[in-house]
């Protein structure tokens, strides 16, 4: 399956602690996408990774990317009690011109005040 | 910021009726994409859109789902005859350039619940 899974599947850290959350697949990828889930709601687009890039940053968020080990990292440091929320890392294809993304089971973050 | 938004938020159904879903994409935006998600699962690819017609759609995509761009604002699924099993959070998403390239930026879902 081309599909991302996220590892832990449950994540539970204090206010201030640094989360992270990994991510692997099986193919090879275009590009590997972060986004955070509130209890049933949307999807916020976090982060786009290309293949040809190793690390990105945005404000407190980094995301890593190995292509050789097919895994994905995304930091969230200092965290805050709003960032509690489910987080998924989704993939396309190489050659995808069509952008069908393969998303995670996602990782269940909980951050206590 | 400009979004993607979804009507209606919530939509409850008997089995065996059509139902609608409504999405306006980002305006600028070329490609789209309907996406679905059932309580407790992963989102799943239902269908993507460009140049008015459809690109790619998945295995769930069968011949009880449509999707349509009726002007140039709006793009909707359609669900002929609905199942139980069709009972999901339906997200729509739009994408600027090149879809394989650029980031994808969705709504706030439909929750479709079919009695």
């Amino acid at each position: 399956s081309q599909q991302g899974e996220e590892d832990p599947q449950a994540l539970s850290i204090q206010e201030g602690e640094n989360a992270t959350m990994n991510c692997s697949y099986k193919t090879s990828i275009n590009n590997l996408q972060w986004y955070r889930q509130n209890s049933g709601r949307g999807l916020v687009h976090l982060i786009l990774i290309r293949s040809n890039e190793r690390e990105k940053h945005s404000g407190r968020l980094r995301v890593t990317l190995d292509t050789s080990k097919k895994s994905s990292s995304l930091l969230i440091t200092a965290s805050r009690a709003a960032d509690t929320a489910s987080y998924f890392c989704a993939i396309i294809d190489r050659g995808s011109t069509l952008g069908r993304l393969y998303f995670g089971r996602g990782t269940q973050l909980t951050v206590w005040p | 910021e400009p979004e993607v938004t979804q009507t209606p938020s919530h939509q409850v159904t008997q089995m065996g009726q059509e139902v609608i879903l409504r999405c306006v994409p980002i305006s600028n935006h070329l490609y789209f994409y309907w996406y679905r998600q059932i309580l407790g699962q992963k989102v799943e690819f239902l269908v993507s859109f460009y140049n008015n017609e459809i690109s790619e759609k998945s295995e769930i995509f069968d011949d009880q789902f449509s999707v349509e761009r009726p002007d140039g604002s709006n793009f909707t699924l359609k669900i002929r005859s609905t199942k139980l099993e069709d009972s999901a959070m339906y997200f729509c998403a739009s994408s600027l350039g090149l879809a394989g390239y650029n980031e994808q930026f969705f709504g706030p879902g439909t929750r479709l619940t079919v009695l």
